[in-house]
Order: structure tokens, then sequence, then C-alpha cells
């Protein structure tokens, strides 16, 4: 398996707050995503990240921030959160040599909002 | 933007059996398309892959056609054992960009009766 842990694998937290995820990675690749798994929607990306401080959005990146300081790290922030961002959000990272696009996924983290 | 269809959302096979599930995408320049696997807790695998200049991909059990004229790609799987058993993504993405975006289908549950 990739080596992508993400912190916490679980979280209950009250509509307004501030709740901030994290992946960490030790593969050392270049780029890494945030995205989030509901019933009927598969998968949709929130934002990713092509290098240290280099983020852009994906298609459902409203109420949601990101930070990558680190090539290891990227935290995926709801400044306030709201029960629709009630999700599992999925971590994943990717290499940048030619052909090797392959995308590997982390174990999740199960957010409620209440 | 790209838009990915997947079907059918569940599947019932018997063991030893084949299963079929299709895709088709709406964006005539994506060119890369992974189809991954999720057991129940866990994050997606990805199990088989294939580019636009391939038609069909083998790997044991698994294959993956294409059809770029008519946008659709399905995930063939023969002789299907209960381990088998989970739910199955197909995705879309243009290559070479910043990254992978992957655009997902909803998924599609496969139960496979011994």
């Amino acid at each position: 398996d990739a080596g992508i842990t993400q912190s916490p694998r679980h979280k209950v937290t009250e509509t307004g707050t501030p709740v901030t995820l994290r992946c960490h990675q030790t593969e050392n690749h270049r780029y890494m995503y945030w995205y989030r798994q509901d019933p009927g929607h598969g998968l949709r990306l929130i934002h990713y990240s092509y290098g240290v401080k280099d983020t852009d959005k994906g298609e459902v990146s409203d109420g949601y921030s990101v930070s990558r300081s680190k090539t290891e790290d990227f935290l995926l922030t709801l400044e306030s959160a709201t029960s629709s961002q009630t999700s599992v959000y999925f971590c994943a990272i990717s290499e940048s040599d030619p052909g090797q696009y392959e995308q590997y996924f982390g174990p999740g983290t199960r957010l409620t909002v209440t | 933007g790209e838009n990915v269809e997947q079907h059918p959302s569940t599947l019932s096979v018997q063991e030893g059996d084949s299963a079929v599930i299709k895709c088709t995408y709406s964006d005539s320049a994506s060119n890369y398309f992974p189809w991954y696997k999720q057991e129940l807790g866990k994050g997606p695998q990805l199990i088989i892959d294939i580019r636009s200049n391939v038609g069909e991909k083998k790997d044991q059990r698994i294959a993956v056609t294409l059809n770029k004229t008519a946008k659709h790609f399905s995930l063939h799987i023969t002789e299907t054992q209960p381990e088998d058993s989970a739910v199955y993504f197909c995705a879309a993405s243009i290559l070479p960009e910043y990254g992978n975006k992957l655009v997902f289908g909803a998924g599609t549950i496969l139960r496979v009766k011994s």
C-alpha cells in the first residue's frame, strides 16, 4: 500500500466550527488531492496540489481551503462546517514522472457535522 | 466539464460467472481511464487502468475495453469469486496536465453469491 495516512479517521463536529483534516505521505509524490465521497456521487475532487504552496480548485471547492507547506503534508480546512459537508474525505497522491499517472488513496476520514 | 456515467448501480452474479460494468464519458479529450475497487471502510484501490492509445488491457481475471468513438469503456471480471464483492468505480481524466484530476462515476455495488 502507498504510504498515505489521514488524521483524524473519524470526527464529529458542530455546525459553524472550523475543522482541519490532515493527509501525510511518505512517498515523496509531487501531486496530492482531496476528494469527498457521498452516496450516488462517487468521489468528487475538492482541491489538489501540484507542489509545495501550489494548489488549485476542483469541482466542489466552495467552503473548503487547503494548504501545503511541505511535500509530505496536505491540509484540508472547513472554515465553518455545515451539515452539507458531512461526508467521507479521501486524500490521494500521484507521481509526476511521465507515464506514472496512477493515483493512490488513503484510508479516509469520516466527518459528521451536527 | 467532464461527466462520467456508470451502469449498473448494483450487480449480483453467481460465483464463477462474469461481471461487466460500463461507463460513458462526455469529454472526447479524456485519455486516461482507471478502475478502482473499494471495500467497506477502506479507500479506493486501483485495479486496472487504460490509456486512449490502447483498446483493451488484461490482468489475470480482469480486463478493460475502451471504445473512443462511442466514448465508453467497460470493466470485465471473469470467474468471479466472493472476494470480488465490493464497490467499483470508473474514472476519466485528461493527461498530461497539472496532476491527474479524476472525474468518477457514481459506482457499482458488485455482489458475488456463493
